[in-house]
């Protein structure tokens, strides 16, 4: 079955950066796109970006342009999401969530989930 | 970029039928759109439930019970997630989404649903 394994929580400090890994199994990499959604405490659901290990080809939601970087490892089908210049208010879970492969666009539904890496920005 | 609104809260009893909203904004319209449903409870991460598009364009997370299925009122703007035969399980948030272009997507805030 489909598996979405994410990396351990994380203490940051303001104003450095995190990369939070997401390891794929029991599906085929390449088919599919993998997003990165994130929740802040108590809040809503908030998508970051996504990518296409296929194609390489990412996009990026527009409020995290250039503090973003997605990133993917067909070798070990890993994908990858760097966040930097960190505030507290980037305090949160941050998902991996296998999304589709639509053209070279990264499409919705995303329908498997890894269980969320929290990351905490604490000075 | 177009957010969609959903009511903070919403309750409903057991084996009643619970309807959810996800109202887009009105410059665009929901019959442009599939509308993606998600359910989250406390300390998980969310689940796909289904999405809508129209009665002939619609489809079903894998393992979502047939009691959950999606609607939508065009005179209103908004797509509907219709919970039939409330359970205790059903108690969650419900987060909606919209593909509005090629470059992203987008959640509604989520709505609270209380089964009392």
């Amino acid at each position: 079955q489909v598996q979405l394994v994410q990396s351990g929580a994380e203490v940051k400090k303001p104003g450095s950066s995190v990369k939070v890994s997401c390891k794929a199994s029991g599906g085929t990499f390449n088919s599919y796109a993998f997003n990165w959604v994130r929740q802040a405490p108590g809040q809503g659901l908030e998508w970051m970006g996504g990518i296409i290990p296929l194609f390489g080809t990412t996009k990026n939601a527009q409020k995290f342009q250039g503090r973003v970087t997605i990133t993917a490892d067909e070798s070990t089908s890993t994908v990858y999401m760097e966040l930097t210049s960190l505030t507290s208010e980037d305090t949160a879970v941050y998902y991996c969530a296998r999304g589709q492969n639509y053209g070279d666009h990264v499409a919705p539904p995303f329908d498997h989930w890894g269980r969320g890496t929290l990351v905490t920005v604490s000075s | 970029q177009p957010v969609p609104t959903q009511p903070p809260s919403s309750s409903a009893s057991p084996g009643e039928s619970a309807r959810l909203t996800c109202t887009l904004p009105s410059d665009i319209n929901v019959g442009d759109y599939n509308i993606y449903w998600y359910q989250q409870k406390p300390g998980s991460p969310p689940r796909y439930l289904l999405y809508y598009h129209s009665d002939l364009d619609k489809g079903q997370g894998s393992g979502v019970p047939s009691r959950f299925s999606g609607s939508k009122d065009a005179s209103a703007n908004t797509g509907l997630l219709l919970i039939s035969g409330l359970q205790s399980e059903d108690e969650a948030d419900y987060y909606c989404m919209i593909w509005p272009s090629s470059s992203y997507v987008i959640f509604g805030g989520g709505t609270k649903l209380t089964v009392l």
